[in-house]
C-alpha cells in the first residue's frame, strides 16, 4: 500500500480562485480527517468523516471551505474563494475506526496563495 | 477542557546530550497518549503511545497521571532526532494534538 496519497503535492494560486485538495485514503479505513498546518496555529484538525459521513466540522474555519467524501477511497478538500491567509499546509489521514488514535498521515499539500 | 500543552516551541540539545519534550494534559477521563514525530520532507507519524510502554528509536514516555504530563526523553541524542514532535491526546473519536515542539539536535 502506498499509505495515504494527496495530490497535487504543491498549489500556487491567485487570491480568489477556486482550489480542491484530494485525498485517498489507505485502502480498509474507515476514518478520515483533513489537517490544517501553519507556524503560527500547529497542527488543527478541520474535518473529520467516519464511513463517509462527516462526524465533526467544527474546525472548519468558515463557509468558503467544504469538504466531502463521496466514497470510502476518495476525499476532498474545496477552498472557494481562496485568501491569502489560507496559505498553509493541509494534511489527509486515515484510520481504521476501532483505532482512531493511531492516524497515517500523508504528505501534505502545500498551499500558497497569493 | 482537555487540552495539551507543550510548553517549548524550540529546543535545541548537543548530540550525545538528554533530551526531554514535555507534554502536559488536561483530561477528565484516563488518558490515552501519543507522540507523533515528523522529520524533515517525511510523514507525520505515530512515534510511540503509552499504552504500549515501548522504547522507539531510543525514546520513551511515561504517563504521570499526577503531574497529569506525559514527557518524552531519550538519554543520548542523535542528530537524526532532529524533528517536529507533537503529544497527542486520544479523545472519543479524535486526536487533540499539542502544538509541536521542534527538537534540533547540534552536532
Amino acid at each position: 500500500d502506498a499509505g495515504v496519497i494527496q495530490s497535487p503535492r504543491h498549489e500556487v494560486t491567485e487570491m480568489g480562485q477556486e482550489v480542491t485538495l484530494r485525498c485517498k485514503p489507505i485502502s480498509g479505513h474507515n476514518s478520515l480527517f483533513w489537517y490544517r498546518q501553519t507556524m503560527m496555529r500547529g497542527l488543527e484538525l478541520l474535518i473529520y468523516f467516519n464511513n463517509n459521513v462527516p462526524i465533526d466540522d467544527s474546525g472548519m474555519p468558515e463557509d468558503r471551505f467544504s469538504a466531502k467524501m463521496p466514497n470510502a477511497s476518495f476525499s476532498t478538500l474545496k477552498i472557494q474563494p481562496s485568501e491569502p491567509r489560507d496559505s498553509a499546509v493541509y494534511f489527509c489521514a486515515s484510520s481504521f475506526s476501532r483505532d482512531v488514535n493511531e492516524q497515517f498521515f500523508g504528505p501534505g499539500t502545500r498551499l500558497t496563495v497569493l | 477542557a482537555q487540552r495539551v500543552t507543550q510548553p517549548e516551541k524550540l529546543l535545541s540539545v548537543f548530540k550525545g546530550a538528554p533530551v526531554e519534550l514535555k507534554c502536559n494534559y488536561s483530561y477528565s477521563g484516563s488518558p490515552e497518549l501519543f507522540w507523533y514525530v515528523q522529520y524533515s520532507r517525511q510523514r507525520l507519524q505515530l512515534l510511540l503511545r503509552h499504552i504500549s510502554r515501548e522504547s522507539i528509536k531510543g525514546f520513551t514516555a511515561d504517563l504521570n497521571k499526577g503531574e497529569t504530563s506525559f514527557h518524552l526523553k531519550k538519554p543520548f541524542a542523535q542528530e537524526e532526532d532532529s524533528a517536529m514532535y507533537y503529544c497527542a491526546l486520544g479523545g472519543n473519536y479524535q486526536l487533540i494534538w499539542g502544538a509541536g515542539t521542534k527538537l534540533i539536535i547540534k552536532p
